[in-house]
């Protein structure tokens, strides 16, 4: 299986500030990455896909960059609607892969 | 409009086998492309992939739990089943169902069902 790493596990920040989590995969996946928004007792919502393309209706301040093994998911702005936890997911091969999750905290 | 709802019991006991149904609107499992996952979400912790049924009924399994699951669809009702044998207290988790767009996304998902292994 492929492993999925993110960073950091904890992330905290400010309303307005720009924070970037990082998802590294144990080898190539080449685009096939996505990146996921779950809050407490909800079911996870789909932010990017193929590593960078951003999912309809999604805001334009997450952006995703990355290929091969390294993946950013950034936030320009922070909104206070932004924190949750969030999950990178490997679809390039089976078993897709879930990284083990980073939460986003209100300083 | 998609959407997935996952039905089943809220309780089973150890050594039982855990049936869950995937009830969905807005597309057909007959759709070249599409499939329908399952993802399961132990309480406090990581998701985890579980199995994945297409349109042309390819199914894949998690390596790790391939022996205990099985995936079926019945494209006419618009539901997916899954089958877990064995339960385990370890499998107690919330249980989502979701929509695999042909480029490999789940873009949609259902609520998701809390399972407890207990008995």
């Amino acid at each position: 299986d492929i492993q999925m790493t993110q960073s950091p596990s904890t992330l905290s920040a400010s309303v307005g500030d720009r924070v970037t989590i990082t998802c590294r995969a144990s080898q190539s996946i080449s685009s096939w990455l996505a990146w996921y928004q779950q809050k407490p007792g909800k079911a996870p919502k789909l932010l990017i896909y193929q590593a960078s393309s951003l999912e309809s209706g999604v805001p334009s301040r997450f952006s995703g960059r990355g290929s091969g093994t390294e993946f950013t998911l950034t936030i320009s702005s922070l909104q206070p609607d932004d924190f949750a936890t969030y999950y990178c997911q490997q679809y390039n091969s089976y078993p897709d892969t879930f990284g083990q999750g980073t939460k986003l905290e209100i300083k | 409009q998609i959407t997935l709802k996952e039905s089943g019991p809220t309780l089973v006991k150890p050594t039982q086998t855990l049936t869950l149904t995937c009830t969905f609107s807005g597309f057909s499992l007959s759709t070249v492309g599409v499939g329908v996952g399952w993802i399961r979400q132990p309480p406090g912790k990581a998701l985890e992939w579980l199995t994945l049924i297409y349109w042309d009924d390819d199914k894949r399994y998690s390596p790790s739990l391939k022996s205990r699951l099985t995936v079926t669809k019945d494209t006419s009702r618009n539901q997916v089943v899954l089958t877990m044998t064995n339960m385990d207290p370890v499998d107690t988790a919330t249980y989502y169902c979701a929509h695999r767009k042909y480029d490999g996304r789940f873009d949609f998902w259902g609520q998701g069902t809390l399972v407890t292994v207990s008995s």
